[in-house]
């Protein structure tokens, strides 16, 4: 079964331009999760979806980023214009969330590793 | 609202020597708990787990956590490490009220060397 796909995995831009990120969760998940890892940080929570529904972006900076998550599957975070600060790896997680127990393990991707210059 | 402390930024040891790694949380509600490992550019990956019953959980490659409450701890134990467990270690806690937001320590760098 294939893990949780992102792209790119690297990313290198110039400070006020824009970029795009990519997530395709696990087959069949229908919660998704965008973190922040700055370096030497554990990850931070920007957005999480429950199938096309966006049900925390309290941590996501609504000024410069956006995301969604078309038909429920598929996800894409953005900045514009990204600032020098931005520079960190994002994250993007699944599960499946249901049944019993309140809880539900993620599984992560690999991330991309924004440099702004 | 949870948080996570790990006072070990980095814990040197020699193969074959036993570790703990250290994570402490609090919150205010009861918790489910985590230990993610990540190797040199590469994702999270989910090591082992404590959701309820037994509070000692082990994983398939030998490592072992045990929670205890009165402690507010998730310690991460190997008797006998390899140079392969090189690697970062995050500890993570969630609620237990529904939802599955986790909430990460800053991480422990585990160094194996010969």
């Amino acid at each position: 079964e294939a893990g949780v796909v992102q792209s790119p995995r690297y990313k290198i831009i110039e400070k006020k331009q824009p970029v795009a990120f990519w997530c395709n969760p696990i087959s069949g998940h229908n919660t998704l999760y965008w973190y922040l890892q700055n370096l030497g940080q554990g990850p931070e929570l920007l957005i999480r979806y429950e199938n096309e529904e966006a049900v925390d972006d309290s941590q996501l900076p609504k000024d410069r980023f956006s995301a969604e998550r078309l038909k429920g599957v598929d996800s894409t975070l953005k900045i514009q214009p990204a600032e020098l600060g931005d520079s960190a790896v994002y994250l993007c997680a699944s599960s499946l969330r249901g049944g019993p127990i309140l809880t539900d393990t993620q599984y992560f991707g690999p991330g991309t590793r924004l440099t702004v210059l | 609202a949870q948080s996570v402390t790990q006072l070990d930024s980095q814990v040197p040891v020699f193969e074959e020597a036993p570790v703990e790694l250290r994570c402490n949380y609090s919150s205010s509600v009861s918790v489910y708990l985590f230990w993610y490992v990540q190797y040199p550019n590469q994702g999270l990956q989910l090591l082992l787990k404590y959701l309820s019953g037994s509070t000692l959980v082990e994983s398939i490659n030998g490592f072992e956590a045990e929670f205890n409450k009165s402690q507010t701890s998730f310690h991460l134990r190997k008797p006998s490490v390899h140079i392969s467990d090189t690697a970062e270690y995050f500890c993570a806690v969630s609620d237990q009220a529904g939802y599955s937001t986790l909430t990460f320590g800053k991480g422990t760098m585990l160094l194996v060397s010969p």
